[in-house]
């Protein structure tokens, strides 16, 4: 079974200031990591994806993450935050299996203030 | 690429009626998956196909809740007999058959039970 904890529920910052979601994971099997985002009344659109290779992946908007085996963690992070990034950020980790099914955390919601 | 549609958007109905929603994933996909979300959580695996074979049901899925797929194509799922637990956003995802891809969520359908 896996599981993901997503440590911070709430994270409130001002406009251009760095950012980071924290998102620790447990597995018994490989994984594949992945980044969401939720906007009002909306499904989840992807920011980015770790599947092998190099720790540190890079999505859209601005977004990097980085992959840490030895500590099971996978925290998202921006330089420099807009507005228009307040929305609900989920990650999730996928078996290396054949089901392909997600386990989703419980979200983090950003909030971008002026 | 047209993405994943789902309908209704919205659903409110009296308990203990039956409803039933549609997803049409992206074309190309072969796997197709249904999650529920409520308030302050992230989406909870329900079930998933390849193609029209469901293969995976999670133990969330009561005898009341029915999902089908035809033809591989478009999918539905039912729920007899509501409850007011059965509030929540439903959330339809497909994604090319492989385990590593990331899956393509529609924008939900929010049931409300009155």
């Amino acid at each position: 079974a896996q599981s993901v904890t997503q440590l911070d529920s709430q994270v409130p910052v001002f406009e251009e200031a760095p950012v980071e979601l924290r998102c620790n994971y447990s597995s018994s099997v490989s994984v594949y990591l992945f980044w969401y985002v939720q906007y009002p009344n909306q499904g989840l659109q992807l920011l980015l994806k770790y599947l092998s290779g190099s720790t540190l992946v890079k999505g859209i908007n601005g977004f990097e993450a980085e992959f840490n085996k030895s500590q099971t963690s996978f925290h998202l992070r921006k330089p420099s935050v807009h507005i228009s990034d307040t929305a609900e950020y989920f990650c999730a980790v996928s078996e290396n299996t054949n089901a392909g099914k997600s386990t989703f955390g419980d979200g983090t919601t950003l909030t971008v203030k002026p | 690429d047209t993405g994943v549609s789902q309908d209704p958007r919205h659903k409110i109905t009296k308990r203990g009626q039956n409803v039933t929603f549609r997803c049409d994933p992206i074309s190309e996909h072969n796997r197709l998956y249904w999650y529920r979300q409520t308030l302050g959580q992230g989406p909870e695996f329900l079930t998933y196909f390849q193609n029209e074979a469901q293969l995976e049901k999670s133990r969330l899925l009561s005898d009341r809740f029915s999902a089908e797929r035809p033809k591989g194509s478009f999918s539905t799922l039912e729920i007899q007999r509501t409850e007011q637990g059965d509030s929540a956003m439903y959330l339809c995802a497909s994604s090319p058959d492989l385990s590593n891809q990331p899956q393509h969520f529609g924008d939900g359908t929010r049931l409300s039970i009155l």
